[in-house]
């Protein structure tokens, strides 16, 4: 099956600092989506991203499906970003298949 | 939009019980459910695939008498944790997807505990 790996596996920033977050797959994919699990749990989405450039606020994200990776930028981070970013890919079935997972933990 | 609420929060229940944890999509049809495990530290791993009203698609590895899934309308889908034991303990999410949108989007999840 297919392979999703994130690096780093663990990124410890202040607050205020920039952080690049990248997800490799090895296989191409209809879908892709970056997600956040906060301290409780909870998934949140942040992109529906299968290839392109998208923006929200501090946060960005880039795919190259033809090179396969994805990357989450976070801009000006805060304590609330912390928890762990995980991406997840579907390839040619309903299923979305999770990366590794990168924990962030921001400090005041 | 695109709620989708998971019950209960938390459960811990005795050895050799049953427990059923409902998963529900309170402003969209959700054609498809996924249900996940994910063990401390660790990513999420997909269990099973449902569609309403048809049996529940397993992943290699997940027995399906132990871990019943049912996804009897567009809102609801429920996983029953049979003759529940220790090593069961685990944070169980659900997620929802309907014919229309081409994003999953997920429960709170349950912890599980069993003693």
């Amino acid at each position: 099956g297919i392979q999703v790996e994130q690096s780093p596996p663990d990124l410890i920033l202040q607050e205020g600092a920039n952080s690049t977050l990248r997800c490799n797959f090895s296989d191409s994919v209809n879908n892709l989506q970056w997600f956040h699990q906060n301290p409780w749990g909870q998934l949140i989405n942040l992109f529906y991203i299968p290839s392109g450039t998208k923006q929200n606020g501090r946060l960005s994200a880039t795919t190259v499906a033809t090179e396969r990776y994805s990357l989450l930028y976070i801009s000006s981070s805060q304590t609330t970003d912390s928890g762990v970013y995980f991406c997840a890919v579907e390839r040619g079935t309903d299923k979305l298949i999770f990366g590794t997972g990168t924990r962030l933990q921001v400090f005041p | 939009g695109a709620v989708v609420s998971q019950h209960p929060s938390w459960v811990i229940c005795k050895s050799g019980t049953s427990v059923k944890i409902e998963c529900r999509s309170l402003d969209f049809q959700a054609t498809t459910m996924f249900w996940y495990r994910q063990f401390p530290k660790q990513s999420l791993m997909l269990m099973a695939t449902s569609n309403e009203g048809s049996k529940a698609t397993y992943e290699q590895g997940v027995e399906k008498d132990k871990f019943l899934i049912n996804h009897a309308s567009l809102t609801l889908s429920t996983l029953t944790v049979t003759s529940a034991h220790p090593e069961d303990s685990s944070f169980y999410i659900c997620s929802a997807k309907s014919a229309g949108r081409t994003e999953a989007f997920f429960g709170q999840g349950t912890r599980l505990t069993v003693v």
